[in-house]
């Protein structure tokens, strides 16, 4: 039972260079969500997903896409990376929305050089 | 615009009570969660307040005051290992959570 799974859990990219981060959820949630996390500030949603081929940008879009094949994945796309994009990311996942808990994946630290 | 407030960081001693605040101010409110996040690792779920009043769970509550827009986390008999950042977040009327940028507790022997 993993849970969520992210890969990779550290990766270091060249500014212009694009990447995927991979997440995979074994628990049968219908929800998934991709979050970044910057020092002394709140998870900012970057993506979210209510269901297998349907998806929604969330507070903070631009420079990311996804897509949610199938219910178990959900991948985060970076396109031409930035330094402003040097964060760690985190997946999560629920069964719902409302007062469904997020179980979150271990997380990724990107940084872009 | 939407907000979560909570102190940077805290200092407490082991065997000690703790409490820490989270106040909001968002559009609309369906409920307000707590998570515990150690340092280089993911968050996990703690309590989940969606009407006013004290949820306890073992040596953690949780404490709502939907008027005030306020809650409290309140740590008993603290351990070592309690040393982590404690994250609040709130739920909007879109169903959006909102988080605080967490507040760091460092225990002392």
């Amino acid at each position: 039972n993993a849970g969520v799974t992210q890969t990779p859990k550290f990766r270091i990219l060249k500014i212009g260079q694009s990447m995927t981060l991979q997440c995979t959820q074994d628990m049968n949630h219908n929800y998934m969500y991709w979050y970044r996390q910057d020092p002394g500030m709140g998870l900012k949603l970057i993506y979210y997903s209510v269901g297998a081929g349907i998806t929604d940008k969330g507070e903070v879009p631009n420079g990311y896409n996804v897509s949610r094949s199938t219910t178990e994945d959900f991948p985060l796309r970076l396109e031409l990376a930035a330094p402003s994009q040097t964060s760690v990311y985190f997946c999560a996942s629920s069964y719902s929305s409302g007062a469904n808990v997020l179980t979150f994946g271990a997380g990724s630290r990107l940084t872009v050089l | 615009g939407q907000n979560i407030d909570q102190p940077t960081e805290m200092t407490a001693t082991e065997g000690a009570i703790v409490q820490i605040n989270c106040t909001y101010q968002t559009s609309g409110f369906n409920g307000l969660f707590w998570y515990q996040q150690h340092a280089g690792e993911a968050p996990t779920f703690l309590s989940y307040n969606v009407l006013d009043g004290l949820e306890e769970k073992g040596r953690f509550s949780s404490f709502l005051s939907r008027s005030k827009g306020y809650s409290y986390l309140l740590l008993k008999e603290l351990q070592m290992k309690d040393s982590a950042s404690y994250l609040c977040a709130v739920m909007d009327s879109n169903y959006q959570l909102i988080w605080g940028a967490g507040t760091k507790l460092i225990i002392k022997p």
